[in-house]
């Protein structure tokens, strides 16, 4: 079954202890995403890759970091979490290309930064 | 800029009503898709429909359609006999076919919240 898996999807932490949360897609698509959500704001871009060691700032991309070592895998890092990242995270996948391509959504997770 | 702006941060209607959903977009590419999705309580983001820029066709799908106007850049989705199941939010999303999509790239509106009640 194709599909983006996220972990975990339930993440409560305190303020400076670095994290990671895991994204993993078995499309073997080329471009990733890792998404924001937050009330009234809808879904944000935090960063994206568009192959493995290809990986660019999106809209908000302060305080976080992404790596692309391997085609399917593109974790999320935060190196000092604080409160102002509490948030629904979603990880995306689509193939390369400018055509009209579906974009597949990870289940999120949800991370509260006490 | 691209933009997308759901105005309706809220709906709330009785089962059986019809609701129509609001979303315009701004955007100075000529070649774009418009998206929308639904997000139950559960959190996850469930994928509706997906249109470009080149057709205008109105689409239905069961009790679902959506109306595309170019010309007043709004992509408009339609619950026909809604139900308490249709109770979410739904966003709706735009992306430019741009050679810079920074990788395809999902512009999403608010959200709007639906309730539907029995």
């Amino acid at each position: 079954e194709a599909q983006v898996t996220q972990n975990p999807r339930y993440l409560i932490t305190v303020t400076g202890k670095k994290l990671t949360v895991t994204c993993s897609q078995n499309m073997n698509h080329e471009y990733m995403s890792w998404y924001r959500q937050d009330p009234g704001l809808g879904l944000r871009q935090i960063y994206y890759s568009m192959n493995v060691e290809v990986t660019d700032k999106g809209d908000v991309p302060e305080g976080y970091k992404v790596s692309r070592k391997e085609k399917r895998n593109f974790p999320l890092i935060l190196e000092s979490p604080s409160p102002n990242q509490t948030s629904l995270y979603f990880c995306a996948s689509r193939v390369r290309g400018q055509g009209n391509y579906e974009q597949y959504f990870g289940p999120g997770t949800r991370l509260t930064v006490t | 800029a691209q933009k997308v702006t759901q105005a309706q941060t809220e709906i709330s209607v009785v089962e059986k009503e019809d609701v129509t959903l609001d979303c315009v977009y701004e955007t100075r590419d000529t070649t774009y898709y418009l998206f929308w999705y639904k997000q139950p309580p559960s959190g996850e983001l469930v994928f509706l429909i997906r249109r470009n820029s080149f057709d205008e066709q109105n689409e239905i799908s069961g009790r679902y359609s959506w109306n595309f106007q170019k010309s007043t850049s709004s992509f408009n989705f339609t619950i026909t006999a809604s139900q308490v199941v249709d109770s979410a939010v739904y966003f709706c999303a735009l992306s430019e076919a741009g050679l810079y999509n920074q990788g395809g790239k999902l512009i999403f509106g608010q959200g709007t919240e639906l309730s539907v009640k029995p």
